[in-house]
């Protein structure tokens, strides 16, 4: 089982719709909960951080549940620049020792159609 | 503002061949992490160094593998002998802090091809 597990999608989706991507994580000791979008050929961009108390910045709303281990993002009125591959990230870090890792699920591909 | 830089962009080698990516964090930044990222995949940690130590080479595929950030801030990664199987692209990654889970700055990434 991945450690990270996400809908790989495509999501094709009209324009204005609004739309919701989920993932669960495997390992309970995973510190910090991110979305990042990732546009084809370039890299990982940070979308934003997830909070249990769920946090939300302009349409984007993202949620995290510590007991179900489970990670959501709400795209509302969704625009054509909307269209990108968003990567589930969780983060373990150890800081007696300074050690950490981001682990990436494998990506949810949106497409927004005009 | 200079943000994370990866050079060569592309990189084409023959099977067999040693390779060198190079990786400039962005100044001041404490960590830096390497990641391998296959096609349709996402990114998959390599190995992280806070300042010129390596805490963490997990990641790394196999001894052909080796990456080094002598002076605690470039970093390279070499791949000897490549195989068929390395080609990917190779994404450095740079954080202010380390062992805090602060926000990690991605590169243009290096796209190796093995032919």
């Amino acid at each position: 089982r991945k450690e990270v597990e996400q809908d790989p999608g495509p999501f094709n989706v009209p324009e204005g719709a609004t739309v919701a991507f989920n993932c669960t994580y495997s390992n309970s000791a995973s510190q910090s909960f991110f979305w990042y979008r990732q546009d084809c050929r370039k890299e990982p961009k940070l979308l934003m951080s997830v909070y249990s108390s769920g946090n939300e910045d302009g349409r984007f709303t993202a949620q995290l549940n510590r007991a179900s281990q489970y990670i959501s993002l709400l795209i509302r009125d969704s625009k054509l620049s909307d269209s990108a591959t968003y990567l589930c990230v969780v983060n373990i870090w150890e800081s007696n020792f300074g050690n950490e890792k981001l682990t990436f699920g494998t990506g949810t591909r949106l497409t927004i159609i005009p | 503002g200079a943000g994370v830089s990866q050079s060569p962009r592309y990189k084409v080698a023959k099977r067999g061949q040693d390779v060198a990516l190079r990786c400039d964090p962005i100044s001041g930044h404490v960590s830096l992490f390497w990641y391998q990222q296959a096609l349709g995949q996402g990114p998959e940690f390599l190995t992280y160094f806070q300042n010129e130590a390596q805490l963490d080479k997990s990641g790394l595929p196999s001894d052909r593998f080796f990456a080094e950030r002598p002076e605690g801030s470039v970093s390279t990664l070499k791949i000897q002998r490549t195989q068929q199987e390395d080609s990917a692209v190779y994404l450095c990654a740079s954080s202010l802090a380390g062992g805090t889970g602060s926000e990690q700055y991605f590169g243009p990434g290096t796209r190796l091809t093995v032919t």
